[in-house]
């Protein structure tokens, strides 16, 4: 069965605004989560790594004030696209490590910047 | 750092034929894993195989098997009885085992077809 859940997997929105995308980890603690983005028809760029209790670690390049990431709790990560504009639409999707075996991924979401 | 090569970005294959996709990486880790994920259209992420790198034995699942050639850093998927299901993007993938960091690379991926 599924061990992650993300929310919400589609979200139109205007230019401006900010986003948030949350990652679950359903019925065990994922200290560990990551955050991807990938443009169709490319692969998955890794953005950061997110750490429960601590600061996120971000891939160069990728702008920390521009996409948020919090992971307050053993079971949730978010991230927030924030005065988000049409360049940021693109698909996120999280993943976390489960028992130390091959990352498990949520089904995405899907972000439209109008 | 690791890299990950997938020469060919798509393929084509008649239903119930074998069809072998092609990856090679670079690393200077000795212990390692590597996987092979399959996103369909739904762009759900589904793990297809994975290759831990001490073992000589090339993983199997069903009609998926790799071909592991350590030496070569090539690492191979192999789908036999080709399946309309299995079109999909095909990503190889590597992640160093001697750590806690997790961190995936994946390949360009290839983007295959199952023709009826």
């Amino acid at each position: 069965g599924a061990v992650v859940s993300q929310h919400p997997s589609w979200v139109i929105c205007k230019s401006g605004t900010s986003v948030k995308i949350e990652c679950r980890s359903l019925d065990f603690q994922a200290t560990t989560m990551f955050w991807y983005r990938q443009f169709p028809k490319q692969s998955l760029m890794l953005m950061a790594t997110s750490n429960e209790g601590s600061k996120a670690t971000y891939e160069q390049g990728v702008e920390k004030d521009k996409f948020l990431i919090n992971h307050a709790s053993l079971t949730l990560s978010t991230l927030t696209v924030t005065s988000a504009h049409p360049e940021d639409s693109s698909f996120y999707i999280c993943s976390v490590v489960y028992l130390g075996q091959p990352q498990h991924f949520g089904d995405g979401t899907r972000l439209s910047i109008l | 750092a690791q890299t990950v090569t997938q020469s060919q970005p798509e393929m084509s294959v008649q239903e119930a034929e074998t069809v072998t996709l092609s990856c090679t990486y670079d690393t200077s880790e000795s212990n390692y894993y590597l996987f092979w994920y399959k996103q369909p259209p739904s762009r759900q992420m589904i793990l297809v195989i994975r290759q831990e790198a001490y073992k000589q034995q090339n993983a199997t699942e069903n009609r998926f098997s790799v071909n592991f050639q350590k030496a070569a850093k090539s690492f191979s998927l192999k789908i036999s009885d080709s399946q309309l299901g299995d079109t999909a993007m095909y990503f190889c993938a590597f992640m160093y085992s001697g750590g806690s960091n997790y961190k995936l690379t994946f390949g360009k991926g290839t983007l295959l077809t199952v023709n009826p």
